[in-house]
């Protein structure tokens, strides 16, 4: 199957400071890419589509100013979280869909930890 | 809009079958089923596109009921390397997937 990484696995930062997750589809191009949440016990929550080339769309409740999504290229997608505070902790995960025509699977990245202290 | 999963959690011994239910309140495009380990990303099992359609791998297998907004995931003869959280992911005419709110299987020797 496709192969979706991310970029860190894991980070620990400071409250206030700004994070940066990248999210990359190794074998495939992918135009549009998603971001999700997950925090402990919960289910995956998206966050926003991220279209290459254009602005992210985001789900009702989910700051823009805060979350900046760029989408420079067909195999890479960004998240920054920017004035990361404790309560922005969590489970980051990415996914893109590959529509080669082989399947309509969407496939997800290993997940970033982010912990904010 | 989030798809409603029962049961919540599942215990089940080794060998032992399982269902796993996924209802909508919108009409559903296509049903993905993904499992997920603790501390690790979903992992796809299977996507149906069709209502009507029924799908099998090994010994999981599910349906997809368009007409109900429904669909099944069947765990058949479990193994101890099915344990996880289950989630059906929904689309609901966008690309986007809304994940449902996940059933906790435990697989015991």
């Amino acid at each position: 199957g496709a192969v979706v990484s991310q970029h860190p696995s894991w980070v620990i930062c400071k409250s206030g400071t700004s994070v940066k997750i990248e999210c990359r589809s190794l074998d495939f191009q992918a135009t549009t890419m998603f971001w999700y949440r997950q925090f402990p016990k919960q289910s995956l929550m998206l966050m926003a589509t991220s279209n290459e080339g254009s602005k992210a769309t985001y789900e009702q409740g989910v700051e823009k100013d805060k979350f900046l999504i760029n989408h420079a290229s067909l195999t890479l997608s960004t998240l920054t979280v920017t004035s990361a505070h404790p309560e922005d902790s969590s489970f980051y995960i990415c996914s893109a869909r590959d529509h080669s025509g082989r399947s309509d699977t969407q496939y997800f990245g290993p997940g970033t930890r982010l912990t904010v202290l | 809009q989030q798809p409603v999963q029962s049961p919540q959690a599942v215990i089940l011994r080794e060998g032992e079958d399982a269902v796993i239910n996924c209802s909508s309140s919108k009409a559903l495009y296509s049903v993905h089923w993904y499992r997920q380990k603790h501390g690790e990303a979903p992992v796809f099992l299977m996507i149906l596109l069709k209502g009507g359609e029924q799908k099998g791998h090994d010994k999981i297998s599910a349906s997809f009921n368009e007409k109900k907004q429904q669909s099944s995931l069947y765990l058949t003869a479990s193994q101890l390397s099915y344990s996880g959280t289950y989630f059906c992911g929904t689309e609901i005419g966008t690309d986007k997937l809304i994940f449902g709110t996940g059933t906790r299987l435990q697989v015991f020797p």
